[in-house]
């Protein structure tokens, strides 16, 4: 059975914080993904990552980094937390090739609140 | 702009059919595809349509209609379990996916 765990499933945090949100994904995939998901909204891509050490931005990079040290873990880091960061955060992972049908796998999500 | 349009909430009755439609218009296509979340739970896939024509499986069935940015969700003998949220996202041209708003599905006894 695929996994993706996300460390936390709630998180409280207070503004200017840096919070750090931790995934991990036991399925050898290349492809990682951080989504935030608000109301109303689709999936918002934040960073992807095709491999280790790489990352890319996605639609919404702004006041967040993440880190790509080891194939199956990938961070996502809040430098100075913000009010406005109050979300549901999705972690996915997937493989790599483009040829055959690109499924990501989820994990359960944390919910951050700050306040 | 890349938009994905389907409806926000939807409700039916246990046992019945219903049909959840989804309109996109993206920066070219690599396939569509459907996600189930229920509450709380991580999205899982449910299906990927990338050709034209209905796609069936078990109770769920995915139609695409590529030249018109259209596809559906077909549910069949609708169960209490099925009251989720189902999100439809279209992999455009730079195969990222764009995702819908999702449809909140309320089934009722």
């Amino acid at each position: 059975d695929v996994k993706v765990t996300q460390s936390s499933r709630y998180l409280v945090k207070r503004t200017g914080e840096k919070v750090f949100l931790e995934c991990v994904q036991d399925m050898d995939h290349e492809n990682m993904f951080w989504y935030r998901q608000d109301p109303g909204l689709g999936l918002r891509l934040i960073y992807f990552s095709y491999d280790v050490k790489m990352k890319e931005k996605g639609d919404i990079p702004e006041g967040y980094s993440v880190s790509r040290e080891k194939k199956e873990r990938f961070s996502l880091i809040l430098e100075s937390a913000s009010t406005n960061q109050t979300s549901m955060y999705l972690c996915a992972s997937s493989n790599r090739d483009r040829e055959f049908v690109n499924i990501q796998y989820f994990g359960a999500g944390t919910r951050l609140s700050v306040l | 702009g890349q938009n994905i349009d389907q409806p926000t909430e939807m409700t039916a009755t246990e046992g019945a059919i219903v049909q959840i439609n989804c309109t996109y218009q993206t920066s070219g296509f690599n396939g569509l595809f459907w996600y189930q979340q229920h509450a709380g739970e991580a999205p899982t896939f449910l299906s990927y349509n990338v050709l034209d024509g209905l796609e069936e499986k078990g109770r769920f069935s995915s139609f695409l209609s590529r030249s018109k940015g259209y596809s559906y969700l077909l549910l069949k003998e609708l169960q209490m379990k099925d009251s989720a949220s189902y999100l439809c996202a279209v992999l455009d041209s730079n195969y990222q996916l764009i995702w819908g708003a999702g449809t909140k599905l309320i089934i009722k006894p």
